[in-house]
């Protein structure tokens, strides 16, 4: 059984640029959420895919959007970037949509540094 | 509207001692509830989860939780601390399919 990837490790952007980050979900789960985790503070959820569409979302401005694929697989994108956008940001894939029960497994994230 | 506070930003214990994180949360929902634990460069393990079924929780590693509504509550406890269980730990409240995540507890283990 494959784990939650991402891609990449790392990243380095320029205020204003775009950007796109990759997460492959464990499989034979449906659904995939995105969260960002600036230093020292807990993760703070971006929003959350559903059979390929977004099915809840949390504060984040609508320059943050994705994608679900039919694979369950997701991107994130992120345009006009501004410093405060970097921050580790974690992919976590569950069986069926967050909720009181199901659990979500963390991939190891994609630390963003944006200068 | 939830909220999730981690009472201790930093939590330093000896090797053997037991361990005590605290987590107060506020719900407009029925509450579930989730311990997870961030090791350096992995990713988040779910601990355990409390969701309406009985009010003491175990998990993994040892570790356990009690719900206390009156209390708005869910510590995280273990008898016995290990070198290995230093890490970053949050607590997690979930209602509507939005998750709410702790600032986080760091735990330090001395040996």
């Amino acid at each position: 059984e494959t784990g939650v990837t991402q891609s990449p490790t790392h990243l380095i952007k320029t205020r204003g640029q775009q950007v796109t980050l990759r997460c492959s979900s464990q499989s034979g789960h449906n659904t995939v959420s995105w969260y960002q985790q600036a230093l020292g503070q807990g993760p703070q959820f971006i929003f959350q895919y559903y059979r390929e569409e977004e099915n809840g979302r949390g504060n984040f401005p609508p320059r943050f959007s994705g994608l679900q694929f039919p694979n369950y697989s997701s991107e994130l994108n992120v345009n006009a970037l501004e410093l405060d956008d970097s921050a580790l940001y974690l992919c976590a894939s569950s069986l069926g949509r967050v909720n009181s029960y199901n659990e979500q497994f963390f991939g190891p994230g994609t630390r963003l540094t944006v200068l | 509207a939830q909220s999730v506070t981690q009472l201790d930003s930093h939590v330093s214990v000896s090797e053997g001692t037991p361990v005590l994180l605290r987590c107060n949360y506020s719900s407009s929902y029925s509450p579930s509830l989730f311990w997870y634990v961030q090791h350096p460069n992995k990713g988040l393990q779910l601990l355990l989860k409390y969701t309406s079924a009985a009010t003491l929780v175990k998990g993994i590693n040892g570790f356990e939780a009690e719900f206390k509504k009156s209390e708005t509550s869910f510590h995280l406890t273990k008898p016995s601390a290990h070198m290995s269980d230093a890490a970053e730990y949050f607590c997690v409240v979930t209602g509507s399919y939005i998750p709410t995540f702790g600032r986080g507890t760091s735990l330090i283990v001395h040996p």
